[in-house]
């Protein structure tokens, strides 16, 4: 039973452009949000998070935005450079409970 | 400093064998973490170790799967009997295991062992 979904796998953006990554939950009871990021051969890297009590929080280009009446959250990658070519894993987790539930990831390619 | 690293970073193995992954993870953190991705999917929780004991092990799919921490520090993840569905790259992950005020605590993953069952 997926509890997180990203329901676009790939999304191709000119350098420069923004870069819009959407997400969709179905537990109403996850109090947390992350993003990471995921080069090929290597692990996920921690991107940022947003809590459950904020709507948007955002780190340089980077901002999140949460809906949860719309159980939805989207990354907004402002400008979009080569550098963030890699796939996006959107995860969420219970308060106090830190094992996390992630989605199946989208693929971003930035074109020059 | 020295992030969280995976031995062996490929394994290849026969069906019904039984095979170890290991885990270090970063020095200092207390909490240690499995999951397993499989092609095209994200990681999915497998354990969660808090110091040496397995605080939950909800997400271990069956008994030929099972995981230890004796010394607090170093994870391995064991499984018997492999199928060929057991094949998958295992990423463990570690953490202060504090949360405490930020209400999150950041896992800090490795690269992962890439288990391939024939």
């Amino acid at each position: 039973d997926q509890q997180v979904k990203q329901n676009s796998p790939s999304l191709s953006v000119q350098e420069g452009r923004i870069s819009i990554l959407n997400c969709d939950y179905t537990n109403s009871m996850f109090d947390y949000f992350l993003w990471y990021k995921k080069y090929p051969a290597e692990g996920p890297t921690f991107l940022i998070s947003i809590s459950s009590i904020k709507d948007k929080n955002e780190d340089g280009r980077f901002t999140v935005f949460l809906n949860k009446s719309a159980k939805h959250l989207s990354l907004h990658i402002v400008p979009s450079q080569p550098g963030d070519s890699a796939v996006y894993f959107c995860a969420a987790h219970l308060y106090n409970d830190y094992k996390l539930s992630f989605g199946a990831g989208t693929t971003v390619t930035v074109r020059a | 400093g020295a992030g969280v690293s995976q031995t062996p970073s490929n394994k290849v193995t026969e069906k019904g064998k039984y095979v170890e992954l290991r885990c270090d993870p970063i020095s200092g953190h207390t909490a240690l973490y499995w999951y397993r991705q499989s092609l095209g999917q994200g990681p999915e929780f497998l354990i969660y170790f808090q110091g040496t004991g397995a605080a939950d092990d909800s997400g271990l799919p069956n008994d030929r799967f099972f995981a230890v921490r004796p010394e607090g520090s170093v994870s391995t993840l064991k499984i018997q009997r492999t199928e060929r569905g057991d094949s998958a790259v295992y990423l463990c992950a570690s953490s202060w295991g504090a949360g405490g005020a930020s209400g999150t605590d950041t896992q800090y993953f490795g690269p992962g062992t890439r288990l391939t069952v024939l």
